[in-house]
């Protein structure tokens, strides 16, 4: 099993301010590497898919970067609604995609 | 616009049985493999089971294999998960997810659309 870990596992950003969120594989995952965001209550979205591609409707302050066993997500200015937890999920293994256990990025 | 609404959930006992369901819509049903992934209380998430836009193929995470049943009904745009056997560590939120088709017939492996979930909890 691929093993994903994220850190920092909380992160405290004042609004305005730059996020950057990692993850880490065990082994090479190439570029199929997946971003959610989920809310309290609600279900996962998905926001970039391929390490670097956003999903529809995502806002452009939204990016991701890496391929390998390193990766970011990187938020260019928090806005209020991005307080939320982020989860990275590797898919090369398919199917059996595993998560990291994600990083709660709070307002500072 | 893409739906998805599960249903079925609900507390039982070690060792019973559930079924979960997901109706779909806004999409072409059996155009997609789908998948379930599971979120036990304060935790992560964990890709559960995926079928194929047919039926014709399914895979599970291993501690479900020989418990769990992943089906599907196109003709309802349906998505099902029977659940024997259950344990303590099955409660969960259950989300159904739409996997995004990839070349070859199979599905790239992250997830496009989620339901809302729908929460098992076992316990005696």
């Amino acid at each position: 099993e691929i093993v994903m870990t994220q850190s920092p596992a909380t992160l405290s950003v004042s609004p305005g301010e730059r996020a950057t969120l990692s993850c880490r594989a065990s082994q090479s995952v190439s570029s199929n590497l997946a971003w959610y965001q989920q809310k309290p209550g609600q279900a996962p979205r998905l926001l970039i898919y391929g390490a670097s591609t956003r999903a529809t409707g995502i806002p452009a302050r939204f990016s991701g970067s890496g391929s390998g066993t390193e990766f970011t997500l990187t938020i260019s200015s928090l806005q209020s609604e991005d307080f939320a937890v982020y989860y990275c999920q590797q898919y090369n293994n398919w199917p059996q995609g595993t998560f990291g256990q994600g990083t709660k990025v709070e307002i500072k | 616009e893409v739906q998805l609404v599960e249903s079925g959930g609900g507390l039982v006992q070690p060792g019973g049985s559930l079924r979960l369901s997901c109706a779909a819509s806004g999409f072409t049903f059996s155009s997609y493999w789908m998948s379930w992934v599971r979120q036990a209380p304060g935790k992560g998430l964990e890709w559960v089971a995926n079928i194929k836009q047919d039926g014709s193929e399914k895979y599970y995470v291993d501690s479900v294999k020989g418990r769990f049943t992943i089906s599907r009904d196109n003709a309802k745009n349906s998505l099902y998960l029977q659940m024997n056997s259950l344990r303590a560590e099955d409660t969960a939120v259950y989300y159904c997810a739409r996997d995004p088709p990839a070349a070859g017939g199979y599905s790239y492996g992250y997830f496009d659309y989620w339901g809302q979930g729908t929460l098992v909890t076992v316990s005696s």
